[in-house]
């Protein structure tokens, strides 16, 4: 079984500050994480994957996520937040063994980026 | 097209009705997904496709939900009958080579 948790329904930053949101995971083998953004009436938006190698992981707008093995997570951050930042940011997870294509998503987290 | 692209975009339907989603994947794409997301709930995995194997039906809450994908690219998602639990947004997905999954614009289902 695989499943993510994503332990902040809201997180709050003001503009120019840094941003996490956090990301932990559960999964029988070896992750395939992902970091997924979703604007007002949108659909979700692909931001950045972790698969092997690196465990910072560089993504799309100034994204960043950090594969941490030990805690079993997967924190997005970014230096400086920006207003148009503001969205829901959905955490993802899928076993890389062979027989689970099948991402599981985490519940979501509201970013809220104020002036 | 360029993206996964699904329709209707909003629909209302009354309840008992039946209503039919389509999702068209990116051109190539094996992979196609469907995801239901409720308000606070996230993503809920309702049925996977993969090439010419048998569909991942894990997902789907009851026997009114049925999907088929037509010569592996079109795929239309079924509610029979449906109710007012149904009500949320329907996301399609698909993917290739590549682990990630690329999401629709979705269909707001509405049931009244």
């Amino acid at each position: 079984a695989q499943s993510v948790a994503q332990p902040e329904d809201q997180v709050n930053v003001a503009e120019g500050n840094p941003l996490t949101v956090k990301c932990t995971y559960s999964v029988s083998g070896n992750p395939y994480l992902f970091w997924y953004v979703q604007y007002p009436n949108r659909g979700l938006q692909f931001l950045l994957k972790y698969i092997t190698g690196d465990n910072l992981v560089k993504g799309s707008y100034g994204f960043e996520a950090e594969f941490n093995k030990s805690q079993t997570s997967f924190h997005l951050k970014k230096p400086s937040a920006l207003v148009s930042d503001s969205a829901w940011y959905f955490c993802a997870v899928r076993d890389n063994r062979g027989g689970s294509y099948i991402p599981t998503f985490g519940r979501g987290t509201s970013l809220i980026v104020h002036p | 097209g360029a993206g996964v692209s699904q329709s209707p975009s909003n629909k209302v339907t009354e309840k008992g009705k039946d209503v039919e989603l389509r999702c068209d994947p990116i051109s190539g794409h094996t992979a196609l997904y469907w995801y239901r997301q409720s308000l606070g709930q996230g993503l809920e995995f309702l049925i996977y496709f993969q090439g010419n194997s048998a569909p991942d039906k894990s997902g789907l809450p009851s026997d009114r939900f049925s999907a088929e994908r037509t010569g592996g690219s079109v795929s239309t998602l079924t509610i029979q009958r449906t109710q007012q639990e149904d009500s949320a947004v329907y996301l399609c997905a698909s993917s290739q080579l590549s682990p990630e999954a690329f999401f629709g614009q979705g269909t707001r289902l509405t049931v009244v």
